[in-house]
């Protein structure tokens, strides 16, 4: 399958800081990504979609203003945790599918791990 | 809306027995339907998926699973567990171009 890189694996920050997650696609055009958000012990939350070019829709109660999502090339997809709070410390994982597949081939990095202190 | 309901948040099964994980989906019309698996700290792995090929999907590390139509159900097995099986175990449904996620179940393998 294709591979999606995510970095950094792991990331502490002070709190009010700002922190960004990479997610790349490495062979393919990846036209669409997804950001989940997975709390220690549970499940993947979907917290946003982005398609290359577009703004990023945001999953109900996400915080888009705290959560920064930029697309802006077709290989490269960015998260940003602004004014970071512990709260906000959490596995981060993202998924990429190229625009001719379904969603039956999206591929996913292998997270990244949030400390806020 | 499709969802998915994984029954279970722990299994635990020993060392050679049949491993069972269940999985109920809620929709329509037949959806895509993936098993991931998580070891921890790390992301996700695709173990199998379905998208209406076949009813008895076969996946890497001797796993499968049978699309029931009738139970709307994709339950995961493998017929003898081993020890690096014991991770944690996540049944999805492909919806709105989206993948959701069951809550996941926690395998145990007792030696």
């Amino acid at each position: 399958g294709a591979v999606v890189s995510q970095h950094p694996s792991r990331v502490i920050c002070k709190s009010g800081t700002s922190v960004k997650i990479e997610c790349r696609s490495l062979d393919f055009q990846a036209t669409t990504m997804f950001w989940y958000r997975q709390f220690p012990k549970q499940s993947l939350m979907l917290m946003a979609t982005s398609n290359e070019g577009s703004k990023a829709t945001y999953e109900q109660g996400v915080e888009k203003d705290k959560f920064l999502i930029n697309h802006a090339s077709l290989t490269l997809s960015t998260l940003t945790v602004t004014s970071a709070h512990p709260e906000d410390s959490s596995f981060y994982i993202c998924s990429a599918r190229a625009h001719e597949f379904r969603i039956t081939e999206a591929f996913f990095g292998q997270g990244t791990r949030l400390t806020v202190v | 809306a499709q969802s998915v309901t994984q029954l279970g948040s722990h299994v635990s099964v020993s060392e050679g027995a049949l491993v069972l994980l269940r999985c109920n989906y809620s929709s329509s019309v037949p959806p895509y339907l993936f098993w991931y698996v998580q070891y921890p700290n790390q992301g996700l792995q695709l173990l199998l998926k379905y998208t209406s090929a076949a009813t008895l999907v076969k996946g890497i590390n001797g796993f499968e699973a049978e699309f029931k139509k009738s139970e709307t159900s994709f339950h995961l097995t493998k017929p003898s567990a081993h020890m690096s099986d014991a991770a944690e175990y996540f049944c999805a449904v492909g919806r709105d171009d989206k993948i959701i996620f069951g809550k996941g179940t926690r395998l145990h393998i007792l030696p």
